[in-house]
């Protein structure tokens, strides 16, 4: 079956600084997508990035970056110059291909930006 | 603006009273999908569509109906609401052309409360 595992339940980091965000996965299949969505106070889902496993180069969006390492089935999410907005919940998810691309979330992991 | 749009944003009603929560995306995605969150159980899909008159089960569908008559639209139907239906969800659609494919664009949430 497939997993997502988010082993930090709960982080924090001063405003300014950089964090990262811990996702492992398990999957047989060869080329997925994976995805960081922000779940803010307001409960909407963003997402925040995403990569296809068949590329190599690590996806960046603006603060946000991820180091996606394939063959330890790990995806964790870097995000630098943190800001007050940032605050929310960080979930993982892998979209299952077999179970008609159904996402399949991680825990969450609930980030504080401090000022 | 390209969106996912729910309605209603929050809902309270009784047990056994028929409800329709709308979805509707302007992207001209084929794919569109339904989550319900609730919390220790993360997210879990309840039904997806792949397309106009294609529609199918997720992990969750029982006490759901679907419906997809046309390609921006898709309701959910709860035919008699019970208590344990209480829970905030998602719609969400994405494009099924390969390089985006699955990638899930969510709407804003429907906090729905059955008494």
């Amino acid at each position: 079956a497939q997993t997502v595992t988010q082993s930090q339940p709960e982080m924090s980091v001063q405003e300014a600084e950089t964090v990262t965000l811990s996702c492992t996965y398990d999957t047989s299949e060869s080329n997925y997508y994976l995805f960081w969505y922000k779940q803010p106070p307001s409960r909407q889902m963003i997402l925040v990035i995403r990569q296809e496993a068949y590329k190599q180069q690590n996806a960046t969006e603006n603060r946000f970056s991820v180091n996606f390492q394939k063959a330890a089935k790990s995806f964790s999410l870097k995000i630098s110059d943190s800001q007050l907005g940032d605050t929310a919940m960080y979930f993982c998810a892998f979209v299952d291909y077999n179970q008609g691309g159904k996402l399949i979330f991680g825990q969450g992991t609930e980030l504080s930006v401090k000022p | 603006e390209a969106q996912v749009t729910q309605n209603p944003r929050y809902l309270i009603t009784v047990t056994g009273k028929k409800l329709t929560v709308t979805c509707s995306q302007n992207m001209n995605h084929e794919y569109m999908s339904w989550y319900r969150q609730d919390p220790g159980l993360g997210l879990r899909q309840i039904y997806y569509s792949m397309n106009v008159e294609v529609t199918d089960k997720g992990d969750v569908p029982e006490g759901y109906k679907v419906s997809r008559k046309e390609k921006r639209n898709f309701p959910l139907i709860l035919e008699s609401p019970s208590p344990n239906q209480t829970s905030l969800y998602f719609c969400a659609s994405s494009p099924m052309a390969s390089g985006a494919r699955h990638t899930q664009y969510f709407g804003p949430g429907t906090r729905l409360t059955v008494l």
